[in-house]
């Protein structure tokens, strides 16, 4: 079955350490990467997308993205996070031949940042 | 950025009630809305895709009969879980597709449900 994955459900890291979050797809043909984050008690907000072109892809907040398609992951990184980064990060594809907007997700990853 | 909004955030209902939720786009019209469903621990998983003035599409293992959506006008969808149970307890999410951008989706900030 097709199927996005994160590879970590928590991460627990301290301010200023970097950060790398796992995701891999399964979908063989065109897709659309994008990176979700969803703060303590706050909706989904997208942090960066790749469509096509450059495969580092930079998005808000320092947060930035590769797309290595040989491995069919796009994995998230930040290089020094800070306390506001607790939140929960969610993978999400969209396969190219799909109707507008069906995405779908990875289980997500609740990352904690100590201070 | 664009802002949906969903009522009631949280909600109790016995068991064999039905319970409608709603799903709205603030300043934008979105002629195509998305339910999602989210399980503890577990990745958000697309319910239906609404789109207005039409049925909406259900996806695979979803029964449109137990989750009636109704897309009344570009600001406004509806989830109805009807004859609710204990099992339907979850976490329930929208999201729009803003104008002219098939990538672009807009989020609400979720209604959880709970059937006793």
């Amino acid at each position: 079955a097709q199927s996005v994955s994160q590879h970590n459900h928590h991460v627990i890291l301290s301010e200023a350490a970097s950060l790398e979050l796992g995701c891999n797809y399964s979908y063989g043909g065109t897709v659309n990467l994008f990176w979700y984050v969803q703060y303590p008690g706050q909706h989904l907000q997208l942090l960066l997308k790749y469509f096509s072109g450059d495969p580092l892809v930079k998005g808000i907040k320092g947060f930035e993205a590769e797309f290595i398609k040989s491995k069919f992951s796009f994995n998230l990184r930040k290089p020094s996070v800070q306390w506001s980064d607790t939140a929960e990060y969610f993978c999400a594809v969209k396969r190219g031949t799909d109707s507008w907007g069906k995405f779908q997700f990875g289980a997500g990853t609740q990352v904690v940042v100590t201070p | 950025g664009a802002v949906v909004s969903q009522h009631p955030s949280r909600v109790i209902c016995k068991s064999g009630t039905s319970v409608k939720i709603e799903c709205r786009s603030l300043d934008f019209q979105a002629t195509t809305m998305f339910w999602y469903r989210q399980f503890p621990k577990k990745s958000l998983m697309l319910m239906a895709t609404s789109n207005e003035g039409s049925k909406a599409t259900y996806e695979q293992g979803v029964e449109k009969d137990k989750f009636l959506i109704n897309h009344a006008s570009l600001t406004l969808s509806t989830l109805t879980v009807t004859s609710a149970h204990p099992e339907d307890s979850s976490f329930y999410i929208c999201s729009a597709d803003f104008p002219l951008s098939t990538d672009t989706q807009y989020f609400g900030p979720g209604t959880r449900l709970t059937v006793l």
